[in-house]
């Protein structure tokens, strides 16, 4: 079963430091979300691909956050300059093109705490 | 404004006690509800989208219906292997329409 898989699963920064997570999407699927959670809280939205152009980013996205999508295949999510209010847990989703489902499938998403 | 809200947040069962999980929405045209399982420290896991009012989906215990304003999740007879957060999501078809809204989930635990 190749879902949406996402590496690494759990990181533990020194705040400061800069972090990168990557995503594999499902095969098909040519949209892709990034999204945070925090405990307690549902999933809120960072940015989305459609193939490799990144066509939506939260406010919530700030500058020291980048999301790349270089061959509209697999993405990368790096945080510069941790803070300790980045800790939470990053969703990666992905879904069909449009007119061909809504749905989006997540992946088990990846930790990260600043300490 | 788009907007969820899920009631309750946090719900205890007894096993074989049937119950149901609100979510209440306003958003500018509904492209999708969309209904997902979370267990502690994963990723949510799909279980139904709905597109209209009117409209049902069942999968095992679980059956999902909407209407124009809120939609319900009926847990039928649960077990406790159905414990986990069960969150709520909906498309809005303004703008560029792929923002999804998350509620913030009802935590369901089924005591045995």
């Amino acid at each position: 079963d190749t879902g949406v898989s996402q590496d690494p699963r759990h990181k533990i920064t020194k705040r400061g430091q800069n972090v990168t997570f990557r995503c594999d999407p499902i095969s098909e699927h040519n949209r892709l979300y990034w999204y945070r959670q925090t405990l307690g809280q549902g999933p809120e939205f960072l940015t989305y691909f459609q193939n490799e152009a990144q066509l939506e980013k939260s406010r919530l996205l700030s500058d020291r956050f980048s999301a790349e999508r270089p061959k509209g295949s697999f993405s990368t999510l790096e945080i510069q300059r941790t803070e300790q209010g980045d800790s939470a847990m990053y969703l990666c989703a992905s879904s069909l093109p449009q007119g061909s489902g809504n749905t989006i499938y997540f992946g088990e998403g990846s930790w990260l705490t600043v300490v | 404004e788009d907007q969820v809200t899920q009631s309750p947040e946090a719900l205890r069962l007894q096993e074989g006690e049937s119950s149901s999980l609100n979510c209440s929405y306003t958003v500018s045209g509904l492209r999708g509800l969309f209904w997902y399982r979370q267990d502690p420290g994963k990723g949510p896991e799909f279980l139904f989208t709905l597109y209209s009012a009117g409209e049902e989906k069942e999968k095992e215990r679980l059956k999902a219906t909407l209407t124009k304003k809120e939609s319900f999740l009926h847990i039928t007879a649960p077990k406790p292997e159905d414990s986990a957060t069960y969150l709520c999501a909906v498309q809005a078809r303004s703008g560029a329409g792929n923002q999804f809204y998350f509620g913030t989930g009802t935590s369901l635990t089924v005591i045995p």
